[in-house]
């Protein structure tokens, strides 16, 4: 069925390193890929997406790359600050019943911890 | 700018009541609307979706309703709620009709069943 799993469950990195979440999706149709950073108790915001149409987005410390002949995409964080740590979902957008909604199915979740 | 409304923040409610639940969007028209619900820990689990106002998508079998009664209204209902109805409660909206526009989320209902 529809699937997006998500590695790793939880995750802990240094100040000032580098933090990677990969995720993988079973819908060859997807065709647009948003990552989301929810804090504890809050709302999920998202943070970055990508389209089917390129193949890697950068903002600022944030990147996501996506390949679509292996159905994966993963969210890269540089440089990481106290205030990255969240929970981090990717999602990845289905063919739903109505073609024009936005189905997105959700990963499980990556709790990023940065130690100071 | 686009705001979206979701109330009550916190709800307790007695086994076997009933529960409405309303998110209401402003600033934008016909919007794609969403309700997900999350479990203590746990990821983002999508029960409903609409494109408008009577067209109702149901993602997971359950004693659970969706309802539309206006464009940016949307509602979540049940008659006899569960002990696993407990869990954080979001609607969402999103626009366009071609599927790859990002979705943006209400703040929540947390919802505890006693």
């Amino acid at each position: 069925g529809e699937n997006v799993e998500q590695h790793p469950s939880t995750l802990s990195v240094q100040e000032g390193d580098s933090a990677v979440i990969k995720c993988t999706y079973s819908d060859s149709a997807s065709n647009y890929f948003p990552w989301y950073k929810q804090e504890l108790g809050k709302r999920p915001q998202l943070i970055i997406d990508i389209r089917s149409n390129v193949g890697e987005k950068k903002d600022q410390r944030i990147a996501v790359t996506l390949n679509k002949t292996a159905k994966h995409f993963s969210l890269h964080i540089t440089e990481t600050q106290p205030e990255d740590s969240a929970v981090y979902f990717c999602a990845a957008r289905l063919r739903g019943a109505y073609s024009s909604a936005s189905k997105i199915i959700f990963g499980s979740g990556t709790r990023l911890s940065i130690r100071p | 700018s686009q705001t979206i409304h979701q109330w009550p923040a916190t709800l307790v409610q007695p086994v076997g009541s009933p529960l409405s639940l309303e998110c209401t969007v402003e600033g934008t028209s016909n919007p794609n609307l969403y309700w997900y619900r999350q479990a203590a820990g746990r990821g983002l689990q999508l029960l409903f979706y609409s494109v408008g106002i009577g067209q109702i998508s149901s993602e997971v079998p359950q004693n659970l309703s969706a309802s539309r009664p206006q464009d940016r209204q949307f509602i979540l209902s049940s008659k006899k709620l569960l002990l696993s109805d407990s869990g954080f409660y979001l609607c969402a909206w999103s626009v366009g009709n071609r599927g790859n526009q990002p979705q943006h989320f209400g703040d929540g209902t947390r919802l505890s069943i006693l």
